[in-house]
């Protein structure tokens, strides 16, 4: 069974620090995807990460997918209110098949 | 374009009943998988469904069974239900092959 380890599980920053959540583990994934969740509701795709050593950006984020494909990080700098929430990371085996997910980490920025 | 549909959105139902869940896919999508989150913890597979069948499959007990139909909508059933069944629970769309999961907002289910 694959796991993912997500750190830190939970993380309080002032608005405009910069902040990085780690996904972690010993298994090889074809692709691993970030996640953001409100509460009660599914969680929104942020990004798709496939190829080892890939990084993308969107807007103050930026998530790169380790040269190994085995772990992967979320950056996010200058925080504002509007990012707290649960950053999920979710690793797939194979393409199209489940998706093996992180426990999570609950953001709050305080304004 | 109305993404992934779930109902209802809220549930509460008493240990021992059996309850349905509903989604439909996001338009062009035919695969569908099923999830668990309970709360403060990341999504747990359940299964998932393409061409009318179970495709995979997560550590779940049979009490949990599903269905796929021809226009691509799927159902999650739960028999016996137990207190610890009470959770989010969440419908994913993709293409086939597909790479990328969407989400629906999910059905709470409270078992009392």
């Amino acid at each position: 069974t694959q796991l993912l380890e997500q750190s830190p599980q939970f993380l309080s920053i002032q608005e405009g620090e910069n902040l990085t959540v780690y996904c972690n583990s010993s298994s090889v994934f074809s692709s691993l995807q970030w996640y953001r969740q409100e509460p009660g509701e599914g969680p929104v795709l942020l990004v798709t990460v496939v190829t080892g050593g890939e990084v993308k950006k969107l807007k103050r984020l930026t998530f790169q997918f380790g040269d190994a494909r085995k772990d992967s990080s979320l950056h996010i700098t200058a925080a504002q209110p509007g990012d707290t929430g649960l950053y999920l990371c979710a690793g797939e085996e194979t393409s199209g098949s489940r998706l093996t997910f992180g426990e999570g980490t609950q953001l709050t920025v305080n304004p | 374009d109305a993404g992934v549909t779930q109902s209802p959105t809220h549930l509460i139902k008493t240990r021992g009943q059996q309850v349905t869940l509903r989604c439909s896919p996001k338009s062009g999508h035919d695969t569908v998988s099923w999830y668990q989150q309970a709360l403060g913890q990341g999504p747990q597979f359940i299964f998932q469904y393409y061409e009318e069948e179970e495709r995979q499959r997560g550590n779940f007990p049979d009490r949990f069974s599903g269905h796929q139909f021809p226009n691509y909508s799927s159902e999650l059933n739960v028999n016996a239900l137990l207190l610890g069944d009470s959770a989010l629970y969440l419908c994913a769309s993709s293409y086939p092959g597909g790479t990328e999961a969407f989400f629906g907002q999910g059905t709470r289910l409270t078992v009392v």
